[in-house]
């Protein structure tokens, strides 16, 4: 079976110091993860995702990826936060038991302080 | 750009009543979903579509039913709502790649 675990529903950053938000997925399989954001009143939006290719993955807003099979984390990095990524962050797996099941995480809500 | 839309932003029902909840994509993809989202719960799928008339359930499908006559169109109803019944509620669209494309999603409240 497969699950994701977001390891903080918080985070806190000040801007233009790295942010780190944390993920842990359970698999059977070679899993494919993603990371969507969704700021306030919106829909979630695709920052990112892996596919087994290259384990580094770039996303959009300077976000990237790493995926790390020995640990079976996901986490989510960026070098410099600005204030417009203060935004809720969900890691996902995709399930493969016919292929169809999508199992979100808890999320994580991130916080940037001028 | 894909574009997911969703009848209502905001629903204000009262207990016992039938709530239809619309979703519209323009990307001609198969696969659609409905979530709810609820504080540190993350998104839990009620039910998803995998082509017209075709329809399986999530985790959470108490309560609900779903009808997709037309491609671009997945409906979620509720028979009867319920105050527990109250949360935000998405639609998704899925591409070929599993990418997902949400709507803006509808905060449905239940008095």
């Amino acid at each position: 079976a497969q699950s994701v675990t977001q390891l903080d529903s918080h985070v806190s950053v000040s801007e233009g110091t790295p942010v780190l938000l944390r993920c842990n997925y359970s698999s059977s399989y070679s899993p494919s993860l993603f990371w969507y954001v969704q700021h306030p009143n919106k829909g979630l939006q695709l920052l990112l995702k892996y596919t087994s290719a290259a384990t580094l993955v770039k996303g959009i807003n300077g976000f990237e990826a790493e995926f790390k099979k020995s640990e079976t984390s996901f986490h989510l990095t960026k070098p410099s936060a600005h204030m417009s990524d203060a935004a809720e962050y969900f890691c996902v797996v995709r399930g493969l038991g016919g292929g169809f099941k999508t199992i979100f995480g808890a999320g994580t809500r991130l916080f940037v302080k001028a | 750009d894909v574009k997911v839309t969703q009848s209502s932003r905001y629903l204000v029902k009262r207990t016992g009543e039938k709530v239809f909840l619309e979703c519209v994509q323009d990307m001609d993809h198969e696969n659609m979903f409905w979530y709810r989202q609820d504080p540190g719960l993350g998104l839990r799928l009620i039910y998803f579509s995998y082509d017209v008339k075709m329809k399986e359930k999530g985790d959470i499908p108490e309560g609900y039913s779903v009808s997709r006559e037309k491609k671009e169109r997945f409906s979620l109803i509720l028979e009867s709502a319920s105050t527990n019944q109250t949360s935000m509620y998405l639609c998704a669209s899925r591409a070929p790649n599993y990418e997902q494309y949400f709507g803006p999603g509808t905060r449905l409240t239940v008095t």
